[in-house]
């Protein structure tokens, strides 16, 4: 079946850097981009950016220009994304999401969620 | 701030009809996805496009689109719809980039 898995639950000081994995089964991987979207507790969802798992390319919220990368490992059929210079208000839960890459039709299957959790 | 907006809170009665509307400059190019998001769990998919609902997800939801607003409704509320819901679709960037909006918070009654 369809599935995105996301790593385990962090703990990181303020200034560190977090790196979360997503590895997808049951499609093919390169066929869909992978959407990291955040949610800071007791509050909304927030769109950080995609990648383009068959060409590599990314697009970011200009929110998280500079601090965030999002990479990916075709081999295993695994997305990253790093956060670096955390900050106390970083902590949250992280969630992947695909998408058709030939269609925007929505984020139709989404990770478990990775919290992250920055503290001193 | 979101480029989104919607409103923090809609309550309906058990069976009844409720409209959760989004609005957005962007939304009169390019149409909205809606979530759902229950306490606790990830969101789902329940409308995106014109009007298309995922396998699994019930008649009740449809999706709507006019101007800058884009809505969902559910029809005949059940409890279970009882949750949080987003839309979300391209910014006002023009850089193929998305944006959520601020959420919608469903009593149902």
């Amino acid at each position: 079946q369809v599935q995105l898995v996301q790593s385990g639950a962090e703990v990181k000081k303020p200034g560190a850097s977090v790196k979360v994995s997503c590895k997808a089964s049951g499609y093919t991987f390169t066929g869909y981009y992978m959407h990291w979207v955040r949610q800071a507790p007791g509050q909304g969802l927030e769109w950080m950016g995609w990648i383009n798992p068959n060409s590599g390319g990314t697009n970011y919220a200009q929110k998280f220009q500079g601090r965030v990368t999002m990479t990916r490992d075709t081999s295993i059929s695994t997305a990253y994304m790093e956060l670096s210079r955390l900050r106390s208000d970083d902590t949250a839960v992280y969630y992947c999401a695909r998408e058709p890459i030939v269609k925007e039709v929505g984020m139709d299957v989404w990770g478990q969620g990775t919290t992250v959790t920055v503290s001193s | 701030s979101s480029e989104l907006t919607q409103d923090p809170a809609v309550s309906v009665a058990l069976g009844q009809t409720v409209r959760i509307t989004c609005q957005g400059d962007s939304l009169r190019s390019y149409y909205a996805s809606w979530y759902q998001q229950k306490p606790g769990q990830a969101p789902v998919l329940v409308i995106y496009g014109k009007n298309n609902r995922p396998s699994g997800i019930p008649d009740r939801f449809s999706g709507s689109s006019s101007g800058n607003t884009a809505s969902l409704t559910i029809t005949g509320a059940q409890a279970e719809d009882e949750a949080d819901y987003y839309c979300n679709s391209r910014d006002s960037s023009g850089n193929h980039r998305r944006v959520f909006g601020g959420g919608t918070k469903l009593t149902v009654l």
